[in-house]
């Protein structure tokens, strides 16, 4: 299982808010900083939310993100059909010296 | 723009050995740490290795750790994944990741991903 806990699967409807939760410990989360990631079937994640709660250029306002002790959020505001993709949080895990993913929160837009 | 061009997937027996190659462009090669992240078919993520700007400081997870070397050519702007004593469960795509934050030895994140490689280890 991952170090980073997602819930495997999330749902809404078209311009319905719905957010993500990403939980860690005091080793990753707790100390460093929260990049989310959004990957199509197919294709190379992107980018979508950097240091917690930064927007890339390019990246729409619906998307928000938020950290809040070991654990943080990515919130999808005004869903849209496009928005149905996996979506994943990362850390760096200061006692593991390495790099650490949730395991992948599929998102269905109904 | 960023690029990233994995090359040297295929498939190949258990314990045998493998090289992944990583041409980067526009960006400044040099100063950026960079990684390889792996996804298992059907699977998450799953970060691999990491290599500092300069290549100083290295790092792996623990189930390729003594397997696989990550090393880079800053003079060739490639990142390099050797990868030996291939085992079934190596089996994956295999991304190129470039560093968000240039001239530090740890990671502050990954921002730029390649499309990458697949990597079939089977008999």
């Amino acid at each position: 299982q991952s170090v980073l806990t997602q819930p495997p699967s999330s749902s809404g409807t078209p311009g319905q808010r719905v957010t993500i939760s990403c939980s860690g410990s005091s080793s990753n989360i707790g100390i460093n900083t929260v990049n989310w990631y959004q990957q199509f079937p197919g294709t190379a994640p992107k980018l979508l939310i950097y240091y917690n709660n930064q927007r890339p250029s390019g990246v729409p306002d619906r998307f928000s993100g938020s950290k809040s002790g070991t654990s943080a959020s990515l919130a999808i505001s005004g869903l849209q059909s496009e928005d149905e993709a996996d979506y994943y949080c990362a850390a760096w895990d200061d006692s593991l010296n390495g790099g650490v993913f949730g395991g992948g929160t599929k998102l269905t837009v109904l | 723009q960023v690029q990233l061009v994995e090359s040297g997937g295929g498939v190949v027996q258990p314990g045998r050995s493998l090289r992944l190659s990583c041409a980067a462009s526009g960006f400044t090669f040099s100063s950026y740490g960079m990684h390889w992240v792996r996804q298992a078919p059907g699977k998450g993520l799953e970060w691999v290795a990491i290599i500092s700007y300069d290549g100083s400081n290295k790092d792996y997870i623990d189930s390729v750790k003594g397997r696989f070397t990550i090393s880079r050519d800053n003079s060739q702007n490639t990142l390099y994944l050797q990868m030996n004593s291939l085992r079934a469960e190596d089996t994956a795509i295999y991304y190129c990741a470039k560093d968000q934050k240039e001239h530090i030895l740890s990671s502050h994140g990954i921002d730029d991903w390649g499309q990458g490689t697949l990597v079939t280890v089977s008999s």
